[in-house]
């Protein structure tokens, strides 16, 4: 079955606020994980990915922590923008080989004005 | 400009027909792949290459089949396909196969099969 998962479908917050986007990955052997970004008519872009020997890390207005404990996955985005609109997909590299990403449902985050 | 690039944006076609997709990219990376998306599912992957040669073949059926003339480019072959085929097909490159660094994406070909 699949092993990368979303735990909401659809976010929907206020411009200004923070959000956070959830991800549960159920491989313990996976040990590189990456946040994308999909806008309507476009391919999913990327965001931030992590390790696991790291348990947050941080970029422009966007964090991801891992809990490898948990096998728990998030994305905070600080202070939403209306170009914050979109759909979020967290991936795993499942450990095995150079088989590319194995990816979630995604996450449609709406940004409300 | 996202570095990988993708003709055609959109691709209708008839059960019978052959066409092909094109994918080009400008990163430099060694790997490339397909994916194909559907709505309300996960991202499949389909192919991968990785210095030129398939690395990974999903259980593709053969009316897809994949080209990788070079590390910079990668066709996927169309033929006798069918209504559910109907999806966005996703090119991607990455620098080390996939394991530590993030996969960079093309906007995709929106293919419709009547």
């Amino acid at each position: 079955g699949e092993s990368v998962g979303l735990h909401l479908p659809t976010l929907s917050v206020q411009e200004g606020d923070n959000s956070i986007i959830n991800c549960a990955y159920s491989n313990s052997a996976s040990d590189y994980f990456i946040w994308y970004k999909q806008e309507s008519g476009k391919g999913p872009q990327f965001i931030i990915d992590i390790r696991s020997n790291m348990d947050k890390r941080q970029g422009q207005r966007v964090t991801v922590l891992l809990n490898k404990t948990v096998k728990h996955l998030s994305l905070q985005i600080a202070a939403t923008q209306p170009g914050d609109s979109a759909v979020y997909f967290c991936a795993e590299n499942s450990g095995g080989g150079a088989d590319g990403l194995t990816f979630g449902k995604g996450t449609h985050l709406i940004i409300q004005p | 400009e996202t570095g990988v690039t993708q003709t055609p944006r959109h691709l209708v076609m008839g059960m019978t027909n052959k066409k092909s997709l094109k994918c080009e990219q400008h990163l430099g990376h060694n790997a490339m792949y397909w994916y194909k998306q559907s709505a309300k599912k996960p991202l499949e992957l389909m192919f991968v290459y990785s210095l030129e040669e398939r690395v990974e073949n999903n259980s593709v059926p053969s009316r897809f089949s994949p080209e990788c003339p070079n590390s910079s480019h990668l066709f996927l072959h169309l033929h006798t396909l069918q209504p559910e085929d109907s999806a966005l097909y996703l090119c991607a490159s990455s620098q080390d196969g996939g394991q530590s660094s993030p996969l960079h994406f093309g906007n995709g070909t929106r293919l419709t099969v009547t």
